[in-house]
């Protein structure tokens, strides 16, 4: 069963807006990573943050960790309508051994406005 | 383009046959993933290989579905007797273990349909 939960389900912006994602997960866990997938395509790794990691930058994006509140948010900032996609947080489970599953949200449509 | 790929990219089968789907990973990679997905939903975890070794199976994994990885390369994910609730796209994932991480590279996916 899916651990994750993205919130919000669907986001709808304008071009040149942020856009923010929140992620919720169950376990323990070594790091959390964030994906995205166009429409009928695979998944496209975007950033991993360390669960020792409270915050983690790449280019437009911005990623936070609350281990305590088992919580994580991702930000697009500037957001162009190429930036259409799902977007899914996963969990690497503290308790699995490193290397195996990760355990993926629902995942958040977002939909960038020309 | 991820660097792994799968074949076939589209199947459409009548239920009660058998499927097969390819998966050649990323070369210097030593662990290979299969997930499902199903419209609307993340990723669902089915089985990994460590090398020529299948690690871990899920409970999703029923007794019709088997994945093998014979030399450590290629895997391939065989699905008898389907039925309609096989309807999915199959994603296969390549990494190399290095430290914590465990950053996995996907292909683009087998969608099957199954009539």
């Amino acid at each position: 069963s899916q651990q994750g939960e993205e919130d919000p389900q669907a986001l709808s912006i304008q071009e040149g807006e942020n856009a923010t994602m929140n992620c919720s997960y169950k376990t323990s866990i070594n790091n959390l990573q964030w994906y995205r997938q166009n429409s009928g395509r695979g998944l496209v790794h975007l950033i991993l943050i360390r669960s020792n990691e409270r915050e983690k930058h790449s280019g437009r994006l911005r990623v936070t960790l609350d281990t305590s509140k088992k919580s994580s948010s991702l930000l697009i900032t500037a957001s162009r309508a190429a930036d259409t996609a799902s977007y899914f947080c996963a969990t690497d489970a503290r308790e699995e051994t490193s290397g195996s599953r990760l355990t993926f949200g629902e995942g958040t449509q977002l939909t960038v406005n020309p | 383009d991820t660097g792994v790929s799968q074949d076939p990219r589209h199947k459409i089968t009548k239920r009660g046959q058998n499927v097969t789907f390819r998966c050649d990973p990323i070369s210097e990679h030593n662990r290979l993933y299969w997930y499902r997905q199903t419209l609307g939903q993340g990723p669902e975890f089915l089985t990994y290989f460590q090398n020529e070794a299948q690690l871990e199976k899920s409970r999703l994994l029923s007794d019709r579905f088997s994945a093998e990885r014979p030399k450590g390369s290629f895997s391939t994910l065989e699905i008898q007797r389907t039925e309609q609730g096989d309807s999915a796209m199959y994603l296969c994932a390549s990494s190399l273990v290095a430290g914590a991480k465990n950053i996995q590279y996907f292909g683009a996916g087998t969608r099957l349909s199954v009539l």
